[in-house]
């Protein structure tokens, strides 16, 4: 167990609505980054939160967006939701914003249909 | 690119031989990091090895990394099958627009122990 949480545990969703989904980080890390992955591929990185900020983006479009909370809890948040869009997206915490280890949560399985 | 790849795709081994897992990448690392996924859950952090160094061990497992052949690998010793996961590996880069903590992972390897 990493103490990292993440919820809803899966989600199913129509094309066009937006989701929310909500990651609480491993106590003393201040740094959050979050991942999609798809079903057979690893992990891709969609953006990082140190400190409130957005710190470092992937090769998403602006509907993924993200937010981090004063107790470093955090929000993945994508609107007008596409098939292509269902996956495993995962949290991971850092106690930094630097190359090291990270914890990750257990998932959310998002379907969308 | 900042991806690489993992080989094998898939490997499946009986209980008590040993597992090995190859990395490649194409640009120079600041570290490399092993990861194991549970069947579509959570990944959990295996080992951190630098780019200044070349070997590093963690009970059965031990990691190699060439940088001048821009690979590394993990050898999982005496396998169970409880090690029955994915395996990825993991790399971080520094330079010039990169974001410090990102992680770069490839496909990874399936690794089935059979008991």
């Amino acid at each position: 167990e990493t103490g990292v949480t993440q919820s809803p545990t899966h989600l199913i969703k129509t094309r066009g609505q937006q989701v929310t989904l909500r990651c609480s980080s491993q106590s003393g890390h201040n740094t959050v980054s979050w991942y999609q992955q798809a079903l057979g591929q690893g992990p891709q990185f969609i953006f990082q939160y140190y400190r409130e900020e957005e710190n470092g983006r992937g090769n998403f479009p602006p509907r993924f967006s993200g937010l981090q909370f004063p107790n470093y809890s955090s929000e993945l948040n994508v609107n007008a939701l596409e098939l292509d869009d269902s996956a495993l997206y995962l949290c991971a915490s850092s106690p930094g914003q630097g190359p090291g280890e990270q914890y990750f949560g257990p998932g959310t399985r998002l379907t969308v249909t | 690119s900042q991806q690489g790849e993992e080989d094998p795709q898939a490997l499946s081994i009986q209980e008590g031989e040993n597992a090995t897992m190859n990395c490649s990448y194409k640009t120079s690392i600041n570290n490399l990091q092993w990861y194991r996924q549970n069947s579509g859950r959570g990944l959990v952090h295996l080992i951190l090895i630098r780019s200044n160094e070349r070997e590093k061990h963690s009970g059965r497992l031990r990691v190699t990394l060439d940088t001048s052949k821009k690979s590394s690998s993990l050898l999982i010793t005496a396998s169970r099958a409880a090690d029955t996961a994915s395996y990825f590996c993991a790399r971080t880069f520094t330079g010039r627009g990169s974001t410090l903590g990102r992680l770069y992972f490839g496909r990874g390897t399936q690794l089935t122990v059979w008991p």
